[in-house]
């Protein structure tokens, strides 16, 4: 298995501009989260999803964020518009079902909002 | 909400020397596991402890989870070069909450040949 998929590997882009990430978990896994990385915050879980119905996302930021699973394959991270204190490196993670919870990270988007 | 906290921050040793990290919940958890991040890398996980007071070793890292349930600690005997990265712990209450990881701050580990 390629393991968890996730595009672009970089952004940088305006602010103000709308950004889009995208992952592809592991083929069978229910769950898929997405994180957040900053020096300051930490790693924080902004919503994850099971078996593509969104089950918490109290870590979303605010309005500017959403996130979609159309399909157990795909799920998008949008920001909307996008501001500076959203420069980041952006995981997501899968984990199989009830029982074997060990999270696949993805390699990551470093995303950059000049 | 739960929170999970992480000591020390920054840890610097000598090739050799053992090492430890401790994580403390303020919530009981069902479980804790534990990650390691290479610099420039992504969180890739080492184990989960579920029992009370369960210990598990691998190879020279050796894992505690606390009787109550809420603390845990990494201890790696005579760290080498390869084990550079941050190690984070991440709890899960369980329940409603199931499949959802809290992490700690994390604990930044360079080792000096």
């Amino acid at each position: 298995d390629a393991g968890v998929i996730q595009s672009p590997r970089h952004e940088v882009t305006e602010m103000g501009q709308e950004v889009t990430l995208r992952c592809k978990p592991i083929s069978g896994h229910d769950y898929l989260f997405w994180y957040r990385q900053t020096m300051m915050r930490g790693l924080e879980l902004l919503i994850y999803f099971n078996n593509n119905v969104p089950i918490d996302d109290s870590g979303m930021p605010e309005d500017r964020f959403s996130a979609k699973m159309p399909n157990a394959s795909f799920s998008t991270l949008k920001i909307q518009p996008s501001e500076p204190r959203d420069s980041a490196v952006y995981f997501c993670a899968s984990s199989l079902r009830q029982g074997y919870n060990e999270q696949f990270f993805g390699p990551g988007t470093r995303l950059t909002v000049l | 909400g739960q929170q999970v906290m992480q000591i020390p921050q920054y840890q610097h040793v000598q090739e050799g020397e053992d090492f430890t990290t401790y994580c403390n919940s303020s919530t009981t958890l069902s479980n804790i596991q534990w990650y390691k991040q290479r610099p420039g890398g992504h969180p890739v996980f080492l184990i989960q402890l579920v029992k009370s007071g369960e210990v598990k070793k691998q190879k020279r890292l050796t894992f505690q989870f606390g009787e109550a349930k809420k603390n845990s600690s990494l201890h790696i005997t005579a760290t080498q070069t390869t084990d550079v990265g941050t190690y984070f712990c991440a709890g899960e209450a369980g329940g409603t909450s199931y499949g959802k990881l809290t992490f700690g701050q994390g604990t930044i580990l360079t080792v000096h040949p």
